[in-house]
């Protein structure tokens, strides 16, 4: 069965301090997608990053990267140097192969970060 | 180019009364889904439609009603609201294969 686990549910950082939100995933497919979503107190769902099952290269953007690894079915995001502006909940989002009219997102609860000036 | 739209952004409603959240697209994309967040819970399948004229229930589908006209739009009915329902509603759109879900802004849904 497919799942998705964000076990931290809130974490609380310093502004400038690295975080990291941990996903892990289950599934049975050998094709996958998995996503990161972002949802700021404004409560709308912003999209930041896909990355599909055969794409295992770490990914990075300004202050935030992504950390794939098959091998313990995680997938986690790192926030360098954080800002105010990054307190949100994250979500992260599983999607098995799109074969055919299947293309369920299955979510985990999010994490709510709160950055601290 | 709007992205996903709903309307109304804000609702009150006495129990017991219907009322139809709007929801449209004009990235052109088949597949739409309706969720409600609620605290703790995260997100929560409603209904789904894959196509025009195709509708599949999501894991809490009792007491709402969807259908499936044009590509852009994909309304969520409620037929008798309860307390229950008091809720966060947002629409999205997916793409072709594994492509991102994108997100309307949310209707925020009070019943008393």
């Amino acid at each position: 069965a497919q799942k998705v686990t964000q076990a931290q549910t809130e974490i609380s950082v310093v502004e400038k301090e690295d975080v990291t939100l941990d996903c892990v995933y289950e599934t049975r497919d050998t094709t996958y997608y998995l996503f990161w979503y972002k949802q700021p107190p404004s409560g709308e769902l912003v999209f930041l990053i896909r990355r599909n099952s055969f794409d295992e290269q770490n990914e990075i953007s300004g202050r935030y990267s992504w950390n794939f690894q098959k091998s313990t079915s995680s997938f986690n995001f790192t926030i360098t140097a954080s800002q105010v502006v990054d307190s949100a909940v994250y979500f992260c989002a599983l999607s098995e192969n799109n074969a055919g009219n299947n293309r369920k997102l299955i979510w985990g609860l999010g994490t709510s970060l709160a950055v601290n000036p | 180019n709007a992205g996903v739209t709903q309307t109304p952004k804000f609702q009150v409603l006495k129990t017991g009364q219907s009322m139809t959240l709007q929801c449209a697209q004009d990235m052109n994309h088949e597949y739409m889904s309706w969720y409600r967040q609620d605290p703790g819970m995260g997100l929560r399948l409603i209904h789904y439609s894959v196509g025009a004229g195709i509708t599949d229930q999501g894991e809490v589908p009792n007491g709402y009603n969807v259908s499936r006209s044009t590509t852009e739009d994909f309304p969520l009915r409620l037929l008798s609201a309860a307390p229950s329902q008091t809720s966060v509603y947002f629409c999205a759109t997916r793409g072709a294969g594994g492509s991102a879900a994108y997100f309307g802004p949310g209707t925020r849904l009070t019943v008393t």
